[in-house]
């Protein structure tokens, strides 16, 4: 298993363009979220998805948009790049069968925006 | 609501002398409790959860944690630090009962570890 992969590792971004981040995962895994990552914030939700065709808002939306066409795929876009959204990306998964619903994580995007 | 509060934002040892990172965490019921750890540049690693069967739980690479209810924490320990523990550290809480897939991170400790 790959397990949750993140594309691109980098992405370097001007003020108002716009951009999808992708999330992947061969877990079979029923929830996927992503997350932002800032110095001394820890990681804070961004959007999530508890299966196909069903997303929510988590703490820190806007901005951004998702979508959840199959059990694999979480792709996260950005709207209109903001140097607000300067940061890391991680997308997760989760599933019920542990009974603990511990996440695993990606590797991460690291975007700038200028 | 829960909350998770790591009440060290940094903490540095040396080489073969314990590790201790303090989590004190607040939830309406018995969570579930997490510690990852995020070496640099690198994603978050879950290093061990609390799931109510034991309240002393044991991780990977020597780290274990203990879940005190009557003080609500949750420390991560390790009898001696090796080079390799540098890294920044996250207690997570979620919410007990199925369905709750939504974790609570703490801000995070950095560890730092002398030769």
């Amino acid at each position: 298993n790959a397990g949750v992969t993140q594309t691109p590792k980098f992405q370097v971004l001007k003020t108002g363009q716009s951009m999808t981040l992708q999330c992947a995962q061969d877990m079979n895994h029923e929830y996927m979220s992503w997350y932002r990552q800032d110095p001394g914030m820890g990681l804070r939700l961004i959007h999530y998805s508890v299966g196909a065709g069903i997303t929510d808002q988590g703490e820190v939306p806007n901005g951004y948009n998702v979508s959840r066409s199959t059990t694999e795929d979480f792709p996260l876009r950005l709207l209109s790049a903001a140097p607000s959204q300067t940061s890391v990306y991680f997308c997760a998964s989760s599933y019920s069968g542990s009974g603990t619903y511990e996440q695993y994580f990606g590797p991460g995007t690291r975007l700038t925006v200028t | 609501a829960q909350s998770v509060t790591q009440l060290d934002s940094h903490v540095s040892v040396s080489e073969g002398t314990p590790v201790l990172l303090r989590c004190n965490y607040s939830s309406s019921y018995s969570p579930s409790l997490f510690w990852y750890v995020q070496h640099p540049n690198k994603g978050l690693q879950l290093l061990l959860k609390y799931t109510s069967a034991a309240t002393l739980v044991k991780g990977i690479n020597g780290f274990e944690a203990e879940f005190k209810k009557s003080e609500t924490s949750f420390h991560l320990t390790k009898p001696s630090a090796h080079m390799s523990d540098a890294a920044e550290y996250f207690c997570v809480v979620r919410p007990s009962g199925a369905g709750s897939y939504q974790l609570t991170f703490g801000k995070g400790t950095k560890l730092s570890v002398i030769p």
